[in-house]
Parts: C-alpha cells; sequence; structure tokens
C-alpha cells in the first residue's frame, strides 16, 4: 500500500459527461502529480501542485482542470468526455515538489468513457 | 529534451533466467533524477528504486540490480533468478532537479516469467 488513496476505483460515463476524480495524497506529502495511462499514449504527466499552487503543467486539455485543497487533497475534473479520454489515470504524491524524493503512487482511477 | 527510451515493448524469460531491462535517457541537465517503477497486472504503480545523477555506484537489493552509467546514458535494470512474481510492466523515469518537476517516462517493458 503507497499511502495514496484514489477514488472511485472505476468509473463508467457517457461521452459529453463530466466527472470528478478525487486523490488523497500520503501524509505529510505537499506534492501531487496527475498522469494519464493509456494504450498508445504511455504514461503521460498531467499537472503537479504543491501545497496547494500549480507546480508544472503537462499535456492536459484544457476540457480537464485540477485543483489541490488546504487539506492537500488533489481532484482532476474531466469534463465533455470523449470516448478518448478512456483511460487509467494516476495520482502520486512525494514530500517535496522535485526529484529528490520518490513520488508513490495510488492505484488508479479506470475511467471508460462509452 | 527529456526522453526515456526502452527500446524493449515485450521480454519473455523462463523462472530463474536473468533479465536485463534497458532504459536509455536524454537530457541536457547535469543534476536529474533516474527512477524504476513496476506495475503488476493489479495496475498499481510501485517505486523500485531512485539515483541521482551524481551517484554511478550499482545498487543490488535482493535479486534486483541496477547499473547505471552516465558515459553510455543508461540506468539497466536486471533481475536474478527470475520468479512468475516479477512478471509485469516495468517503466523507467526521468526528472530534473529544477524548473519543471515532471516525471518523464519511458513507455515500459513488459516482462513475462513463464514457470
Amino acid at each position: 500500500d503507497s499511502g495514496v488513496t484514489q477514488t472511485p476505483k472505476h468509473l463508467i460515463t457517457a461521452t459529453g459527461q463530466r466527472v470528478t476524480l478525487r486523490c488523497s495524497p500520503r501524509s505529510g506529502d505537499l506534492s501531487v502529480y496527475w498522469y494519464q495511462q493509456s494504450l498508445d499514449q504511455g504514461l503521460q504527466f498531467l499537472i503537479q501542485y504543491y501545497n496547494g499552487e500549480e507546480r508544472a503543467k503537462g499535456n492536459i486539455l484544457e476540457r480537464f482542470s485540477a485543483q489541490q485543497f488546504p487539506d492537500l487533497h488533489s481532484e482532476l475534473n474531466l469534463s465533455s468526455l470523449e470516448l478518448g479520454d478512456s483511460a487509467l489515470y494516476f495520482c502520486a504524491s512525494s514530500a517535496s515538489g522535485g526529484g529528490n524524493t520518490e513520488a508513490f503512487f495510488g492505484q488508479g482511477t479506470r475511467l471508460t468513457v462509452v | 529534451a527529456q526522453k526515456v527510451t526502452q527500446a524493449q515493448t515485450e521480454i519473455s524469460v523462463v523462472e530463474k533466467e536473468d533479465v536485463t531491462l534497458d532504459c536509455v535517457y536524454e537530457t541536457r541537465d547535469t543534476t536529474y533524477y533516474l527512477f524504476w517503477y513496476k506495475q503488476p497486472p493489479s495496475g498499481e504503480l510501485v517505486f523500485l528504486i531512485r539515483r541521482n545523477s551524481f551517484d554511478e555506484q550499482n545498487e543490488i537489493s535482493g535479486r534486483y540490480s541496477w547499473n547505471f552509467q552516465k558515459s553510455t546514458s543508461s540506468f539497466n535494470f536486471t533481475i536474478t533468478a527470475s520468479q512468475v512474481v516479477d512478471s509485469a510492466v516495468y517503466f523507467c523515469a526521468l526528472i530534473k532537479t529544477s524548473g519543471t518537476y515532471k516525471y518523464i517516462f519511458g513507455t515500459g517493458t513488459r516482462l513475462k516469467v513463464l514457470a
């Protein structure tokens, strides 16, 4: 158990809908990362937050947004969903914002858009 | 630009064989970190090792060992006496120590260990 909790584990929704994925980082970790893993794209970095502020942005679509709350949990909002958004979404946390501490990953949320 | 290449898409070995997973990286930074993660069939990503760019010492942890060579920009991972439980997808990753702190992952190598 990595200590990172993601909910829900599975999500099935229709095209055009909006969903929210939730992540609780390990106790004491200030940094949260979101990744998308699809069969054809591998692990793609979406966005990073550090202590409530956006730290880095990757290949995140405009239809997607995220935030980190004062209690350090994070949410990833996906809207106007398309079939191609079906993927495994991982959240990871680390103590710092850089690579000097490893990131621990949650079990992922498998999103299926039908 | 930063890039991590895992040229081996899939490897199959018979139990008890040794296997090496290759990882080649590109970066202009002099300071960076390299990682290996394991993704078993259950789906989660499990941290295996972190290595900073100043530490080229090889590391051994049980049946796992890592060979970091800056001269060839490689960070290879060897499993000795493989076991069926080692079957998973293994990812190599790179992160800078300054600027944008995003992990760059390779495409992964699927290891199948056959009984």
